[in-house]
């Protein structure tokens, strides 16, 4: 099976800009979660979906949204770029939602804002 | 609110095992725990998670103290391929979350 596609891997954008990043889960997968990773912060989570539903949201600005696709392909879009947006932005997948299953990651989105 | 707590870095020799720990005192009784490692340059990768017994799989064991409010990685016979950062997390069962700790880094020594 393929694992986790994110694309694309790296982007550099302006402030002020919007930015959207893709995920292609593992085949089946139903899951889609959503995470940023900085150095001083770690990994954060943004948002869940499971079956086109957000189900569970972190605690991040309105500037972040995604939606997910009947496919189970997702997208997250951060609208208005601020130079704390830099990360590297993770998306992993997993069979079903709850907290007994595992979660696959892919290679995630460097994003560089200047 | 939950959270897990480990240490900053750890080192060990190749061949040895080693045991990675971790405090979650909050944890419910229902609520997971999970170990992710990331290795540079790569997003996090599954390695084990239990509830309350231990467990064992290809890559580690997992000893989940009696009281659940401690848990312990084991990588039986470290390689230089295990240098990474391991966390420990929390997935809670009110609503699904996984909540990530800060993560130890692990050094191997040949």
């Amino acid at each position: 099976k393929a694992g986790v596609t994110q694309t694309p891997r790296y982007l550099i954008k302006t402030r002020g800009q919007q930015v959207t990043l893709s995920c292609s889960p593992i085949s089946g997968h139903r899951s889609v979660s959503w995470y940023q990773q900085t150095p001083g912060q770690g990994l954060q989570f943004l948002f869940e979906y499971f079956s086109e539903t957000q189900r569970n949201k972190g605690n991040f600005p309105g500037r972040f949204s995604g939606r997910q696709f009947s496919n189970s392909r997702s997208e997250m879009n951060v609208s208005t770029l601020e130079l704390g947006d830099s990360a590297l932005y993770l998306c992993a997948s997993s069979p079903n939602v709850g907290a007994s299953y595992e979660q696959y990651f892919g290679p995630g989105t460097r994003l560089t804002v200047t | 609110d939950a959270k897990t707590t480990q240490p900053n870095s750890m080192e060990s020799n190749e061949e040895e095992p080693v045991h990675l720990p971790c405090n979650h005192s909050t944890i419910s009784g229902t609520d997971y725990i999970h170990w992710y490692r990331q290795l540079p340059s790569q997003g996090p990768e599954y390695v084990i998670h239990g509830l309350t017994s231990n467990v064992n799989n290809r890559m580690a064991s997992l000893a989940i103290a009696e009281d659940r409010k401690s848990s312990t990685l084991i990588l039986h016979r470290a390689t230089l391929r295990d240098a990474a950062v391991y966390y420990c997390i929390l997935g809670l069962d009110s609503n699904y979350q996984l909540i990530w700790g800060a993560g130890t880094k692990l050094i191997i020594k040949p």
